[in-house]
């Protein structure tokens, strides 16, 4: 079956640092990817998507690109701020029977310091 | 455009009370989903809507049932609440997955 495994977390930076936030999937076919984020409260967001090998998806300073070679998608931004502290989920979506179910990652916790 | 709005925010319940969930989309979406989040087990699918007229399990479908009363709305109910039902339920509403639209969830505790 389908599934996405992300790394665990919490997270923890200081403002500025880099992030990467691993996600590694296994699925059928060419799925489309997915990251969401969800700040304290509240319901997901989409916050950027790809849907075919090397697409890259990007908004509001976050990055990730489609490695079907290596079945990752993988977040990134550069310098994270206090207001990025949040959980992120990776997702996939492939045509499944006519039907597009997600699956989602566990989340992973950004915290992040002034 | 509200999006998905989904009501009530909190509920209290004890155990073997029932209570419906109301999501309710304004996007004319096809498909709605209900997912149940509990900590460190990320999000999972309780049932979903591919389309107006039917409804499908998903991956924990036990104690609950659902209703897609038409094109916009989609309740979910837990007609016996147990313990084990606490959680935050969201609801979703996309056409093909391009994204998926969520609402801002149901706080649910079963004492």
């Amino acid at each position: 079956g389908n599934s996405v495994t992300q790394m665990e977390g919490p997270v923890t930076l200081s403002e500025e640092a880099f992030l990467t936030i691993n996600c590694t999937y296994t699925a059928t076919g060419y799925p489309s990817l997915f990251w969401y984020v969800q700040y304290p409260g509240e319901g997901l967001q989409l916050l950027l998507k790809a849907t075919k090998a090397d697409d890259k998806g990007s908004n509001k300073g976050f990055e990730a690109t489609y490695r079907k070679e290596t079945t990752s998608f993988h977040l990134e931004k550069g310098s994270v701020q206090v207001s990025d502290s949040a959980v992120y989920f990776c997702a996939l979506s492939p045509l499944s029977g006519g039907s597009y179910i997600p699956t989602f990652g566990r989340g992973t916790s950004l915290i992040v310091h002034p | 455009n509200a999006g998905v709005t989904q009501t009530p925010k909190f509920q209290v319940l004890k155990t073997g009370q029932s209570m419906t969930l109301q999501c309710a989309q304004d996007m004319n979406h096809n498909s709605m989903y209900w997912y149940r989040q509990d900590p460190g087990m990320g999000l999972r699918l309780i049932y979903y809507s591919a389309s107006e007229g039917t409804t499908d399990k998903g991956e924990v479908p036990n104690g609950y049932n659902v209703s897609r009363l038409n094109k916009r709305e989609f309740s979910l109910r837990l007609e016996s609440a147990a313990p084990s039902q606490t959680s935050v339920y969201f609801c979703a509403s996309s056409e093909n997955w391009r994204g998926g639209f969520f609402g801002p969830g149901t706080r649910l505790t079963v004492l």
